[in-house]
Order: structure tokens, then sequence, then C-alpha cells
């Protein structure tokens, strides 16, 4: 089955900088690679998505970037508040089952 | 829009009982409905997939018996914990989807449950 892969597990940066999570994936059939956020004992939040079909997708400060080829992809926040402080999962699926194969997740504090 | 509702929302129960969680599409009918299970600190695993009107699909490791699926309408899925043992705590999540080729997942709020 698919296996997701997260890095680094724990994140700690400055308020204003930038921060980045990668993933990579086994299975090349997986087409459908979303990033959700999670606060403690809340539900997670999709914060934003991309399909195999799409190299990179922004919205405001936040992108995300897919390698099919290489099989990784990675979530961009540029300017961290620390309201972005959190948990957040990648995720990837495959079209036929649409199940959710989510990695180990990052926990990541952005400082005043 | 988008709204995916859990009831009840924390629980604490006795070994050996049942409980039985309720995950619902408030806004849209839901053609697969998602079952997760999360341990402190870690990540989302899912237990089963459930579609309205079949029966549900468990993952490896996962037993059926044990967590019990119903997935009678487009807005309604439940999972029953059966004869519930303290190691069966855990913060359980339901997501839907809402079909038509779309992979989008809504989460629900979750059900802490914890077993005595």
């Amino acid at each position: 089955g698919e296996n997701v892969e997260q890095h680094p597990s724990t994140l700690s940066v400055q308020e204003g900088d930038s921060a980045v999570i990668k993933c990579t994936y086994s299975d090349s059939a997986s087409n459908y690679f979303p990033w959700y956020k999670q606060e403690l004992g809340k539900r997670p939040q999709l914060i934003i998505d991309i399909r195999s079909n799409v190299g990179e997708k922004k919205d405001q400060r936040i992108a995300v970037t897919l390698n099919k080829t290489a099989k990784h992809f990675s979530l961009h926040i540029t300017e961290t508040q620390p309201e972005d402080s959190a948990v957040y999962f990648c995720a990837a699926s495959i079209n036929s089952g649409y199940a959710l194969n989510f990695g180990k997740g990052t926990s990541l504090l952005v400082t005043p | 829009g988008a709204v995916v509702s859990q009831h009840p929302s924390r629980v604490i129960c006795k070994s050996g009982t049942s409980v039985k969680i309720e995950c619902r599409s408030l806004d849209f009918q839901a053609t697969t409905m998602f079952w997760y299970r999360q341990f402190p600190k870690k990540s989302l695993m899912l237990m089963a997939t459930s579609n309205e009107g079949s029966k549900a699909t468990y993952e490896q490791g996962v037993e059926k018996d044990k967590f019990l699926i119903n997935h009678a309408s487009l807005t309604l899925s439940t999972l029953t914990v059966t004869s519930a043992h303290p190691e069966d705590s855990s913060f359980y999540i339901c997501s839907a989807r809402i079909g038509g080729g779309s992979e989008t997942q809504y989460f629900g709020p979750g059900t802490r449950l914890l077993v005595l």
C-alpha cells in the first residue's frame, strides 16, 4: 500500500520566516495530495491540495509543489505568524479509492 | 458549506460496553465516509471506508466485528465500538467525500473515547 513519509517531525521558526515541510510517497498511482492543519484537539482542516497534473499551487502565504518523478511534494508557508502554529499533515490518495494515507505530521511552532 | 458533524464529542464508558459514534454530513450528500483513529501526538490512521448502502471496507489489522460501521444514508455513518477495552481509548474522526469525482474530504470534529 501507499507509504507517506513526512519531515521534519518538529519545526520551529521565528515569526516572519518561511517554513517548509516535505513529504514523499511510494505509490506512483497516487494522484491527489492534500495538506491539513490540525490544532490541538480539533479536526484537521484542509489548507491546500494539489493534483498530479499540476506542479505547483499557491494560495496567499501557502504554496505546495509536487515532483511526480521523484515522488515528493512540499508545503511552503511564507511570512509565518504565531497562529500558524499547529500540526501539519500531508496525505496522498489514489483516485480510484479516495482513502487518504497520512504522513506522521509536523509540529510547527512560530515564535514571536 | 461542506460541514461534517460528529456525536458525541467525548464519551467515557466502562470496559465491556459498546459505544456508538455518529458522523453526519450537514449540507451535502456524502458518497463516501471514512473513519480514522488518532492516538495522542500521532497521525490519523484509516480504519475503514464506508459507502452508502454497501458494506464497509476495513483496513488491514482493523477488526470488523469489533468496529461496526453502518452507512445507511448519504448523510449518516455510524461507528460502533463493541465490547470496548481501555486500549480502544482514542480520538475517532470521520470524514466525508462529496463524490462526483471530487477527492476532497471534510473532517468531523472527532470523538474522544475513554474506556475505563
